[in-house]
């Protein structure tokens, strides 16, 4: 399986601000997803990151809140813009590994201010 | 539309005991399944998977087999230890790539 960092582990940010969340994989994939981890819950998907295209949201989900990167194969990164108290989750990076099988990074624990 | 449903926790049981954790979906066609662990503090571990009707995932003594007639993907264990205390989710993945998951259910060993 492909080793999948997270930079940073963990923030802590004032509201209003943004924060930029990188994504680093071993090898080269050609999907990667985005998923928000809100407390005490599951995994909510929030995009599908394709290197050379755009990102594909989710319901619930707008690009001026979550824009997304994907200059290559290999890295991904996800802002968190115009932050709020409501965004204070774990986010999570992962890539698709032959068929079917995901795997996630460590994740990125904002809390909000 | 397409869900996965898991019991609710917490699950509380003494170590050596017996471990059922149920999950069940609705979908159209046929998913791969996955169970997924979160050790606290950490990111999601793939635990094991299945990608069609009747396959046993299994890995570190836990079993899951997917059961097209229940649409259920139990995960089962036959003696816990006090270090498989984590959150467990259940997921699918119906072709689009990108995974549905469960409500995760949380477990905790007692020695």
């Amino acid at each position: 399986s492909a080793v999948i960092s997270q930079k940073p582990s963990r923030d802590i940010c004032q509201r209003g601000t943004s924060l930029t969340i990188q994504c680093q994989v071993d090898s080269q994939v050609t999907m990667m997803f985005w998923y928000r981890q809100q407390p005490g819950q599951s995994l909510t998907l929030i995009a599908t990151a394709n290197q050379g295209s755009e990102a594909t949201y989710e319901s619930g989900f707008v690009i001026d809140k979550f824009p997304i990167s994907r200059p290559n194969l290999t890295f991904s990164t996800l802002t968190v813009s115009n932050l709020s108290p409501e965004d204070s989750s774990i986010y999570l990076c992962s890539d698709q590994q032959g068929a079917e099988t995901q795997y996630f990074g460590p994740g990125t624990r904002l809390l909000v201010l | 539309g397409n869900s996965v449903t898991q019991m609710e926790g917490p699950v509380t049981l003494s170590e050596e005991a017996f471990l059922t954790i149920n999950c069940t979906y609705t979908a159209t066609g046929y998913p791969s399944l996955f169970w997924y662990v979160q050790y606290p503090g950490e990111g999601l571990q793939l635990l094991l998977k299945a990608t069609k009707a009747d396959d046993k995932g299994s890995n570190k003594g836990f079993e899951a087999t997917y059961r097209k007639e229940t649409t259920s993907f139990h995960l089962e264990k036959g003696s816990v230890q006090v270090s498989d205390s984590a959150v467990y989710f259940c997921a699918m993945d119906t072709g689009r790539r990108a995974l549905t998951f469960g409500s995760g259910t949380r477990l905790q060993v007692q020695p």
